[in-house]
C-alpha cells in the first residue's frame, strides 16, 4: 500500500528544535522528489521545502531558510526536516508529500505536482 | 514570489449545483497550476495538474481550465463528499505558492 507517515511533532518552547520524519512505503522512494508543506491552525497551505531524488537540488521558503534543513535517506525510505530556532509562527501541521515530476519539454520547466500526502504531524511552539 | 488569489473565499451551494472557483496568478504561470481538495481534518488531495489534467481516480465531474494568469476549477453536479476547501498552487517558480483556499459549504 502506497503511504507516507509523518512523525516527530510535539510541543516545543520558542527557540527550541524538533526533527520531523516521514516514512514512505509502497513505492520506490528514491525515484521521487519529496517536499514538506505546512498549515497553521485555521489557515491555508504553505510550501516549506523540497528536495530532489539525490539531494542535488534543495529549496526552502524564505520563512524557514537558515533555520530548517531537509534531508533524506533513500536506503531507509525516509524524509526528514530538522527545525531549529522555532517560533510561535512555526506552529502548524506539517505534511510530507511525494512530488511527481514531469518534463515540460525542450527548454521548459519541469512540472511538479504533489500526488501523495501523509496525514500530517502537529508542531506546537509555545512557552 | 508569485501570488495566487482565489475567488470566492467561500461559497454555499446545494447538491447537484455547478460550482466554479477562480484562481489568478500575479504573473504568468503558463499551465504550471495544480488544484487540491482538502476535507476537514484530512490531508490535501491532488485533483487537477497541469491546469487541466485530471488526476487518476478523481471523478470526471471535476475539471480545470486556463493558462497564463487565470485558471478555473469547475465541479459539475456537486456531491455531498465535495464539500471541502479547494486550493490552487503554482509550480512555475520556487517558492511554490498556494491560493488562500475556497471553502465550499452546504447551502
Amino acid at each position: 500500500q502506497v503511504n507516507l507517515v509523518e512523525s516527530g511533532g510535539g510541543l516545543v518552547k520558542p527557540g527550541g528544535s524538533l526533527r520531523l520524519s516521514c516514512a514512505a512505503s509502497g513505492f520506490t522512494f528514491g525515484d521521487y522528489y519529496m517536499t514538506w508543506i505546512r498549515q497553521a491552525p485555521g489557515k491555508g497551505l504553505e510550501w516549506v521545502s523540497y528536495m530532489s531524488t539525490s539531494g542535488s537540488a534543495i529549496y526552502y521558503a524564505d520563512s524557514v531558510r537558515g533555520r530548517f534543513t531537509i534531508s533524506r535517506d533513500n536506503a531507509k525510505n525516509s524524509l526528514y526536516l530538522q527545525m531549529n530556532s522555532l517560533t510561535a509562527e512555526d506552529t502548524a501541521i506539517f505534511y510530507c508529500a511525494r512530488v511527481r515530476r514531469r518534463s515540460g519539454g525542450l527548454l521548459k520547466n519541469n512540472y511538479f505536482e504533489m500526488d501523495l500526502w501523509g496525514q500530517g504531524t502537529t508542531v506546537t511552539v509555545s512557552s | 514570489d508569485i501570488q495566487m488569489t482565489q475567488s470566492p473565499s467561500s461559497l454555499s451551494a446545494s447538491v447537484g449545483d455547478r460550482v466554479t472557483i477562480t484562481c489568478r496568478a500575479s504573473q504568468s504561470t503558463n499551465t504550471y497550476l495544480n488544484w487540491y481538495q482538502q476535507r476537514p481534518g484530512k490531508a490535501p488531495k491532488l485533483l487537477i495538474y497541469g491546469a487541466s489534467s485530471l488526476q487518476s481516480g478523481v471523478p470526471s465531474r471535476f475539471s480545470g481550465s486556463g493558462s497564463g494568469t487565470d485558471f478555473t476549477l469547475t465541479i459539475t453536479s456537486l456531491q455531498p463528499e465535495d464539500f471541502a476547501t479547494y486550493f490552487c498552487q503554482q509550480n512555475y517558480r520556487v517558492p511554490w505558492t498556494f491560493g488562500q483556499g475556497t471553502k465550499v459549504e452546504i447551502k
